[in-house]
């Protein structure tokens, strides 16, 4: 069974800064993809960044980028120039691709809070 | 751009009743899937849903719960006798053959308390 772990349940940062999250999982497969999602209070589920395993090239998407060691198992989410809006909980996710199964395993998340 | 719609968005039940948690996906969607979040914990796979059969379901998706689509439109999550311990988010989801994740829309879920 596959799991993910974020090691951080909260962190604040100020506006403007740049902000790490971190995010490990366990597996033996070879081929997956790695997500960020974040939630905020309204607790909609808000796809971030996704990663595939295949990549070496890191995934961007403008102000979030990540870090991604395969071997180290290891899948970081790097915010730059935060914002207000990115105050939110942040989960980490892992997918297996399979055609009619493609079931998320999350992390137990990390409460991002950016101060004014 | 295309959403899926959760309704409600908050139900209140008496423990022991029969609740229904209505999701409709996005048209051309074609694997549904629902996600339940304890609050203040993390976001727990229920049941995976193709070809109006169950796919996959987890340990948590015991005898208490059933979905279906029963018009081609609607998916359904249905909880029988609902437990004190059933209060979460409900979260549904669609995806479609083909794109992994990227096109995993997530609705805006169902806040489900049991009094």
């Amino acid at each position: 069974a596959q799991t993910v772990t974020q090691s951080q349940p909260e962190m604040s940062v100020q506006e403007a800064e740049t902000v790490t999250l971190s995010c490990t999982y366990d597996t033996s497969e070879n081929n997956y993809y790695l997500f960020w999602y974040k939630q905020p209070p309204s607790r909609q589920m808000i796809l971030v960044i996704r990663q595939e395993a295949y990549k070496q090239q890191n995934a961007t998407e403008n102000r979030f980028s990540v870090n991604f060691q395969k071997a180290a198992k290891s899948f970081s989410l790097k915010i730059s120039d935060s914002q207000l809006g990115d105050t939110a909980m942040y989960f980490c996710a892992f997918m297996i691709p399979n055609f009619g199964n493609e079931k998320l395993t999350f992390g137990t998340g990390t409460r991002l809070t950016i101060i004014p | 751009e295309p959403e899926v719609t959760q309704t409600p968005s908050h139900q209140v039940t008496q423990m022991g009743q029969e609740v229904i948690l209505r999701c409709v996906p996005i048209s051309n969607h074609l694997y549904f899937y629902w996600y339940r979040q304890i609050l203040g914990q993390k976001v727990e796979f229920l049941v995976s849903f193709y070809n109006n059969e169950i796919s996959e379901k987890s340990e948590i998706f015991d005898d208490q719960f059933s979905v279906e689509r029963p018009d081609g439109s609607n998916f359904t999550l249905k909880i029988r006798s609902t437990k004190l311990e059933d209060s979460a988010m409900y979260f549904c989801a669609s995806t479609y053959t083909g794109e992994w994740g990227y096109g995993y829309t997530f609705g805006s879920g169902t806040r489900l308390t049991v009094v």
